[in-house]
């Protein structure tokens, strides 16, 4: 079964810090990536999508892509405690199945 | 501008009774939708997708069933809930033929006792 594998924290790090959070896929043929934050009770929202291999930045995220690796990872600069949520990577397997597969996510914890 | 309406927000229901969450969206047409579920603590589990009307893919067998009457209306239904139907249920929207970014509604928590 395809997977997509995140450590599931929690990943503590201080206000102002740079939070690194880190996926791995398990299906060679998976051609986009996303990103999404969900904080508790709520539903995830998109925050970054990736496609091509290398760096994508928007404000304080970037997200970095190696498609040889089958890993991606999710930068948060400057991190606030309002970042403080879970974040889900998921992984369109581009099979025709027109679904994501997200992995359990990691839970971020900004300390002030 | 597109927006994805998901009702109810929560809901308590017996072991065995039937369970019926709608969802909507506006501003789109011909969006592929989907049902996804989340176990406290876990990751998101798609249940049900549909790329058009009366074309509806399941992904887990289960007492679950989806329906899509109309073209931006996605049902999900049980005719009897068992204690690990519990979750929070989460219908989605893409674009079809897109880069399938999904798109969530509110969700709903179900607490099934």
């Amino acid at each position: 079964q395809k997977e997509v594998e995140q450590n599931s924290g929690p990943l503590s790090v201080p206000e102002g810090a740079i939070a690194s959070l880190n996926c791995t896929y398990s299906d060679r043929v998976s051609q986009s990536f996303f990103w999404y934050r969900q904080y508790s009770g709520k539903s995830p929202e998109l925050i970054m999508s990736i496609y091509s291999n290398g760096d994508k930045e928007d404000g304080r995220f970037t997200a970095q892509l190696n498609k040889a690796s089958q890993y991606v990872s999710l930068l948060i600069r400057d991190s606030q405690p309002s970042d403080s949520a879970t974040y889900l990577c998921a992984v369109n397997e581009d099979t025709g199945r027109r679904a994501l597969t997200f992995g359990s996510g990691t839970r971020l914890q900004v300390q002030p | 501008s597109q927006t994805i309406h998901q009702w109810p927000a929560t809901l308590v229901q017996p072991v065995g009774s039937p369970l019926s969450l709608e969802c909507t969206v506006e501003g789109t047409s011909n969006p592929n939708l989907y049902w996804y579920r989340q176990a406290a603590g876990r990751g998101l589990q798609l249940l049900f997708y549909s790329i058009g009307i009366d074309q509806i893919s399941s992904e887990v067998p289960q007492n679950l069933s989806a329906s899509r009457p109309q073209d931006r209306q996605f049902i999900l239904s049980s005719k009897k809930l068992l204690l690990s139907d519990s979750g929070f249920y989460l219908c989605a929207w893409s674009v079809r033929g897109g880069a399938e970014k999904l798109f969530f509604g509110s969700g709903t928590q179900l607490s099934v006792l």
